[in-house]
């Protein structure tokens, strides 16, 4: 069964400093994989998709995320965090069939 | 623009209760998705359709029910409402495995 995994509930981020947000996936034929964010109160927003070909992708706000198929990886990266950044992230995978698979989420917050 | 809608966008119900939560999407996609979001938990699949007249139950469908009568629509029926069944609830809508998957700005049901 598909699934993947965020090891982090909480990270805390200084200003300025660069950010990670973890996801692995489970090994099963080709992901896609997914990154959205959800803002307090609101939905889901889309960030960034990867699918196939260049394994570094670029997404909304500035973020990127690095498809690693031999650690079964899809990170998500900003080279230098916003107070605005803070919110829950969920990575998602899905193999070709028409559902995705959520993490359990990344709640990060970024401080002044 | 295309969007997706939900609707109330929040609900105070009592035990017992049939509830039915609204969900309108004009991207034209055939697939559409419920997810109930709790606490520790995540995003937690309900049901799902992969077009008209389709339905498929989720991780989560204890107690809920949906119907597809036509592309845009797919409402999301609580049977006999219960206090476990509070929550917030978000539809979701996509085309190809590749596209991406759009949300609803979310339902939040109080149920008493």
């Amino acid at each position: 069964a598909q699934s993947v995994a965020q090891p982090e509930d909480q990270v805390n981020v200084a200003e300025g400093n660069p950010l990670t947000v973890k996801c692995t996936y489970s090994v099963s034929g080709n992901p896609y994989l997914f990154w959205y964010v959800q803002y307090p109160n609101r939905g889901l927003q889309f960030l960034l998709k990867y699918i196939t070909g260049d394994n570094l992708v670029k997404g909304s706000y500035g973020f990127e995320a690095e498809f690693n198929k031999s650690q079964t990886s899809f990170h998500l990266k900003k080279p230098s965090a916003l107070v605005s950044d803070s919110a829950l992230y969920f990575c998602a995978v899905n193999y070709g069939n028409e559902k995705l698979t959520f993490g359990t989420g990344t709640r990060l917050t970024i401080i002044p | 623009d295309a969007e997706i809608t939900q609707s109330p966008r929040h609900k105070i119900t009592e035990t017992g209760r049939q509830v039915t939560l609204a969900c309108h999407q004009t991207w034209n996609h055939n697939n559409m998705f419920w997810y109930r979001q709790d606490l520790g938990h995540g995003l937690r699949l309900i049901h799902y359709s992969y077009g008209v007249h389709d339905t498929n139950k989720g991780e989560v469908s204890d107690g809920y029910s949906v119907s597809r009568s036509n592309t845009e629509d797919l409402p999301l029926t609580l049977e006999s409402a219960a206090s476990s069944q509070t929550s917030v609830y978000f539809c979701a809508s996509k085309g190809s495995p590749q596209e991406t998957q759009y949300f609803g700005p979310g339902t939040r049901l109080l149920v008493l």
